[in-house]
Order: structure tokens, then C-alpha cells, then sequence
């Protein structure tokens, strides 16, 4: 069975600085594994996707995250935080028929 | 466009009275699912279909109902609606390469 879990359920960032939202993971097998987003009355939108052919995953939005196998994490980050990545982000794993949600981090932007 | 249409948007009904959310998707998606999304849980899957006239059970199915009697139609039943079932719920699509797309979102609340 796969899990996942997300670190920290708020994250506050001043804008431009970095941002940082942390997921770890257990599976038994070599997991699939996606950062989605949410914005505020809105559904769920993919930002990236890790299926095993690099590790560190570029996304949409200027967002990247890193497969470490070691660690069974799997990071989402960004080098300069803008307004408009205030959101909620769910780290998911699993397939499309059997997904499995982290409890979700809700980004705040500091101006 | 590519979209997945959930309607309504917000619900206010009282308990036991049936309820139907529909889903529709237009991009030809044969896998379609509900979750329920409950502050603190992340997303739960509530059912998912596989194709037209396939359906199974998610990890939270008790409550509801499903039918797939089209490819593009997933509509979620609510037969006899309970306080507990107040929550936000999304609507999925997706084929075998694609991440899923995800509805707008209903919020329901059963008084």
C-alpha cells in the first residue's frame, strides 16, 4: 500500500524569497507521484508528475520537486514565491485508479 | 475546451432527501471518480469507474451511489443524505496517459 504525508499543513513565505513544501512517502513498490494544486473555489490542478524517468521533476509555474529515494521524499519547491501561489498543494501518490491525498499545505504569500 | 463540469456548484438540502450531482466530462475519458475533500483529510475517494457500466468502491463509499451508463456522464446519488456528508466533493476524469482533471467542486451541506 502506498501513503503519503505532508510535513506541515501551513507554510508562510515572504514574496521573492523561496518556497519550500515537504511530502514523504511509503510505498512497496516504485510509487508514482504528483504535486497538485488548489486555489481558492477551484478544483485540482497538476503542477508535476514523477514516473521514474528523472528525478528531479520541473512543473508548471516555475515549481520543481525532487525524488529521493533515500529520504522517500519527494519535495515541492520554487525558487521565488509570487502572490499568486497562494494556494493549497496536495502531494499525491499512486495511480490515476488508486490515488492516495496528503492532508494538503496551504501556502501563504507575505508581501 | 477540456473541462470537467460538475453542477451545482453549492447545495443546501436537508437530511434525506435524495440528492444527484452530475459530472460531465467531454474529452472522451474513460476513468472518471468522486472524492469527498473534508479539512484535515485531504481528498477520499468515494468511487471510481473504469468505463461505461463499471464502477467500484472507493475508501469512502457508504452513503452513495454511482452509475455509468455513459462515458461522459458519472453522476454521484445521494439517496438518503446525512449531516456527515457535508463536505466539498470533486468530480475526476483521466485515460491511461493523462493526470486527472478535476471539476470546480460542490459544496454540500445537509442540515
Amino acid at each position: 500500500a502506498q501513503s503519503v504525508t505532508q510535513l506541515d499543513s501551513h507554510v508562510s513565505v515572504s514574496e521573492g524569497t523561496p518556497v519550500l513544501l515537504r511530502c514523504n512517502y511509503s510505498s512497496s513498490y516504485s510509487p508514482s507521484l504528483f504535486w497538485y494544486v488548489q486555489h481558492p473555489n477551484k478544483g485540482l490542478q497538476l503542477l508535476l508528475k514523477y514516473t521514474s524517468a528523472a528525478t528531479l521533476v520541473k512543473g508548471i509555474n516555475g515549481f520543481e520537486a525532487e525524488f529521493k529515494k533515500s529520504e522517500t521524499s519527494f519535495h515541492l519547491t520554487k525558487p521565488s514565491a509570487h502572490m499568486s501561489d497562494a494556494a493549497e498543494y496536495f502531494c499525491v501518490g499512486g495511480g490515476n485508479e488508486k490515488l492516495t491525498f496528503g492532508t494538503g499545505t496551504r501556502l501563504t504569500i507575505i508581501p | 475546451e477540456a473541462q470537467v463540469t460538475q453542477n451545482p456548484r453549492y447545495l443546501i438540502t436537508v437530511t434525506g432527501k435524495k440528492l444527484t450531482v452530475t459530472c460531465s466530462q467531454n474529452m472522451n475519458h474513460e476513468y472518471m471518480s468522486w472524492y469527498r475533500q473534508d479539512p484535515g483529510l485531504g481528498l477520499r475517494q468515494i468511487y471510481y469507474s473504469m468505463n461505461v457500466e463499471v464502477t467500484d468502491k472507493g475508501d469512502v463509499p457508504e452513503g452513495y451511489k454511482v452509475s455509468r451508463k455513459e462515458k461522459r456522464n458519472f453522476p454521484l446519488i445521494l439517496e438518503s443524505p446525512s449531516p456527515n456528508q457535508t463536505s466539498l466533493y470533486f468530480c475526476a476524469s483521466s485515460d491511461p496517459i493523462s493526470p486527472l482533471h478535476f471539476g470546480n467542486g460542490t459544496r454540500l451541506t445537509v442540515t
